[in-house]
Order: structure tokens, then C-alpha cells, then sequence
């Protein structure tokens, strides 16, 4: 069965430390990865995606993620957080229908 | 803003009675989807349309619930005799299919409150 799932429920960081959420997924067939970002009282937001190519992937606001093949992995990274990165994060895989199969979300606060 | 559009955003109801939602997507999407999201999950897919055909319900979908696409442009998405478990934020998401490769655009969501 196609599952997703992200390591961490909570992270507490301090503005300019160094950021790393886990995302393992069980998939068997192409894989479409996904971050989706979704701020205090907005909607669910594109971090960035990976189809193919590169599996090193840069998103919007600095945000990263490195599709790793071999460990079934898609971690997020960003090198410095600030105040305005606070929000939940979700992984999400593409399913054969286009629909895509969320983790549980990593909520991310970042003290001033 | 053309954005996806959910109404309403806020619904609260009485167990038993029935509620509706409705999801515009962006214009020239051809499929939208419905998901539910629970408090400390990730959203879970529920149904989904291509254009104005339904192609797959999740068997999250139980028979209380019935969606819509009349015209292949705005969704309804109808609960028929509330359950205090179908509390949640339903959210409607939209794209644009182009070969394998596929970016969903969400609404704010419905968040429901069955009392």
C-alpha cells in the first residue's frame, strides 16, 4: 500500500539554525514527490516537487529537498529558518490517479 | 483572486442533518479532488473528477456521502445524515493534467463541526 511518512510531529528551532524534515514513502511505481507548506489559517501551498531529473530539488524560500532513490527518501532542508517559516509541512506522493497521499504533517515552530 | 474557492468556510450542524460544500477550481483545470483532514493527519483523499466524470472514491467515501461536477467547472460535495466523526476541514484542490506530471492547487478548505 502507498504510504508516507514524515519522522518528526513537532520541531522547535531557534531563527538561523539549520533545518531537516524526514519523509519516507512506500510506493511501487513512478514517483511524484511533493512538499506542501501550509501557513497559520491559509491554505495548503507548493514547496516544490520532483518528477524526474535532478534529484536534488529547489522550491520557493530557500526550501530544498533531496530525492534519495536507494532510501525511499525526500527530506526537506533549509539551511537558515526564520520566524516566518512556522507552519505545518506535509510530504505527499503521487498516487496512479493524480491524487496524492499526504504524511502526517511536521508542524515547525521557529522562536524569534 | 483565481485561486480555488471553497464555501463555506465554516459550517457547524446538527448530527443527522444534512450539509453541503462547494469547490470552484481554477478555470481551465480538468480535475478536481476532494480530501478530508482530520486534527494531527495529513489531508486523505476522498474522490476525485476528470472534467465532469467521477473516477475513483477512496472507501474513506461511505454512502452518506455523494459528489458532484454537473457541468465539469464547480464541485459539490454533500454529507447526508451527519456523524459527529465526519468533523473536519474537507478540502477541494484542482489541476491541470499533463501527461504523467501533475500540481494541485488547494482551497482553504470547509471545516465542519457536526454537534
Amino acid at each position: 500500500a502507498q504510504s508516507v511518512s514524515q519522522h518528526n510531529h513537532h520541531v522547535i528551532l531557534s531563527e538561523a539554525a539549520s533545518l531537516e524534515l524526514g519523509c519516507n514513502y512506500s510506493y511501487g511505481g513512478t514517483v511524484n514527490l511533493f512538499w506542501y507548506v501550509q501557513y497559520p489559517g491559509q491554505h495548503l501551498q507548493l514547496l516544490l516537487k520532483y518528477f524526474s531529473g535532478d534529484p536534488l530539488v529547489k522550491g520557493i524560500k530557500g526550501f530544498e529537498a533531496e530525492f534519495i532513490k536507494s532510501k525511499f527518501s525526500f527530506n526537506l532542508r533549509k539551511p537558515s529558518v526564520q520566524w516566518s517559516d512556522t507552519a505545518e509541512y506535509f510530504c505527499a506522493v503521487g498516487g496512479s490517479q493524480g491524487n496524492l497521499i499526504f504524511g502526517k504533517g511536521t508542524k515547525l515552530s521557529v522562536k524569534p | 483572486d483565481t485561486g480555488v474557492s471553497q464555501d463555506p468556510r465554516h459550517k457547524i450542524t446538527k448530527r443527522g442533518q444534512n450539509v453541503t460544500f462547494r469547490c470552484d477550481p481554477i478555470s481551465e483545470h480538468n480535475r478536481l479532488y476532494w480530501y478530508r483532514q482530520t486534527l494531527g493527519q495529513g489531508p486523505e483523499f476522498l474522490t476525485y473528477f476528470q472534467n465532469e466524470a467521477q473516477l475513483e472514491k477512496s472507501r474513506l467515501l461511505s454512502d452518506r456521502f455523494s459528489a458532484e461536477r454537473p457541468k465539469g467547472s464547480f464541485s459539490t460535495l454533500e454529507i447526508q445524515r451527519t456523524e459527529q466523526g465526519d468533523s473536519a476541514m474537507y478540502l477541494c484542490a484542482s489541476s491541470f493534467i499533463h501527461g504523467s506530471n501533475t500540481e494541485a492547487f488547494f482551497g482553504q478548505g470547509t471545516r465542519l463541526t457536526v454537534v
